[in-house]
């Protein structure tokens, strides 16, 4: 099975900085049959189910604010919110689909 | 507007049997998997398992083989998670999310069903 690895458990960045969240797969994710990286991102905020934010290492989801975005392939991965509002106050997961189906441990948000 | 949505929290004991449900709307139910993710208290995400009402292909995680049923009605869109005996650790909340295949992530997602399993 694939772990994924988030870093760092949490993070406390302050209104209008950068917030970057971290990945690692233990192995790749990239399929070499369309060159697509099968590692999405989600954003979960208390009382609510996660919210898809990026799909295919890099895409935004439809109505994502384009302050979200992601980069990364093979096994390292990374999300950032380039500017940091308070409604991004949330927990982060990442989720692999190269092999079945796995999600990281997640990382908490906060502002500083 | 594509919708999911669960059944209510439940309260179990220990040993006892349930089935949770996630009925979907807006979209053509069996075209696309359903996935099953528990969230423990205070803790992460934890992929269950996953079916496609299409035809009732269901795969588990290895984690969750043994110990969950997961099932479709595709006359009624419905999609459910069972136990035949529930444990304490059991407690949790459970979602259920469409999958798109094509990118393999979940774009929509159930609002929870929470469930409390206590002596």
């Amino acid at each position: 099975d694939i772990v994924m690895t988030q870093s760092p458990d949490s993070l406390a960045v302050s209104l209008g900085e950068r917030a970057t969240i971290n990945c690692k797969s233990s192995q790749s994710v990239l399929y070499s049959s369309n060159n697509k990286n099968y590692l999405a991102w989600y954003q979960q905020k208390p009382g609510q189910p996660p919210k898809l934010l990026i799909y295919w290492a890099s895409t935004r989801e439809s109505g994502v604010p384009d302050r979200f975005s992601g980069s990364g392939s093979g096994t390292d991965f990374t999300l950032t919110i380039s500017s940091l509002q308070a409604e991004d106050v949330a927990v982060y997961y990442c989720q692999q689909y190269y092999s079945t189906l796995s999600f990281g441990q997640g990382t908490k948000l906060e502002i500083k | 507007e594509v919708q999911l949505v669960q059944s209510g929290a439940e309260v179990k004991k220990p040993g006892e049997s349930l089935k949770i449900s996630c009925k979907g709307s807006g979209y053509s139910f069996t075209s696309y998997w359903i996935g099953w993710v528990r969230q423990m208290p205070g803790k992460g995400l934890e992929w269950m398992g996953i079916i496609y009402p299409g035809d009732s292909d269901t795969r588990y995680s290895p984690s969750f083989q043994g110990q969950v049923t997961i099932s479709a009605d595709k006359s009624i869109s419905t999609a459910y998670l069972q136990w035949s005996s529930l444990k304490a650790s059991d407690t949790a909340m459970y979602y259920c999310a469409r999958h798109q295949y094509s990118y393999g992530a979940f774009d929509y997602w159930g609002q929870g069903t929470l469930v409390t399993v206590s002596s």
